[in-house]
């Protein structure tokens, strides 16, 4: 168990549809990153939160958009989800604002859209 | 932006052998390189990482090179274990080090 909790582990959504994926980080750490790992794509960075606020955007899509929370969990929603969505989305925490002494990673949240 | 090139994307080595794991990267401010392992089902996980003003580190089986002026650094496993079989990706980080830009996996297999 690294700490960081994402849920849920699986979900089959279908095109169209709105979902929400939760993550709690590590215990004391303040920042949490999100990550798409598909196929073709690898891992790919979506963004970063530290602390309640918004501190780097990757390539994520307009139809998609975070938060984290005072007790510091994120979620991410996925809007009018189409096929190619359908990847591995995961959630990492680290300690302050930036990675440089290394990310932990939760189990993931793998998303199907049928 | 940085580019991460990963290479071989899969290996195959006899238990015992080693492997050794090759990525290079484009942006000369680039100066945190960590290397993750991802089993099958799970997150990756931090294995070993090496900062812009170190050569070389090692951790019991596991060691890291870094060669700034080439832009390159390399995994070396040895003594490998069936357990040590799994996807390995390097990724590169600004001092910012807001995002990793990850490499695109290699996967290894080690036969016993």
């Amino acid at each position: 168990d690294s700490g960081v909790t994402q849920t849920p582990k699986h979900l089959i959504t279908a095109t169209g549809q709105r979902v929400t994926l939760r993550c709690s980080p590590r215990s004391g750490d303040l920042s949490v990153y999100w990550y798409q790992q598909s196929l073709d794509q690898g891992l790919q960075f979506l963004i970063q939160y530290y602390n309640g606020e918004e501190r780097a955007k990757g390539n994520i899509l307009e139809r998609f958009s975070a938060q984290q929370f005072p007790d510091l969990h994120s979620e991410l929603n996925l809007s009018s989800l189409e096929l190619g969505d359908s990847a591995l989305y995961f959630c990492a925490s680290s300690v302050g604002p930036g990675g440089d002494y290394g990310y932990t990673f939760g189990s993931g949240t793998r998303l199907t859209v049928v | 932006g940085e580019n991460v090139e990963q290479h071989p994307s899969t290996l195959s080595v006899q238990e015992g052998d080693s492997a050794v794991i090759k990525c290079t990267y484009s942006d000369s401010a680039s100066n945190y390189f960590p290397w993750y392992k991802q089993e099958l089902g799970k997150g990756p996980q931090l294995i070993i990482d090496i900062r812009s003003n170190v050569g070389e580190k090692k951790d019991q089986r596991i060691a890291v090179t870094l060669n700034k002026t080439a832009k390159h650094f390399s995994l070396h496993i040895t003594e490998t274990q069936p357990e040590d079989s799994a996807v390995y990706f390097c990724a590169a980080s600004r001092p910012t080090g807001n995002q990793f830009y990850f490499g695109t996996g290699t996967s290894l297999t080690v036969i016993p």
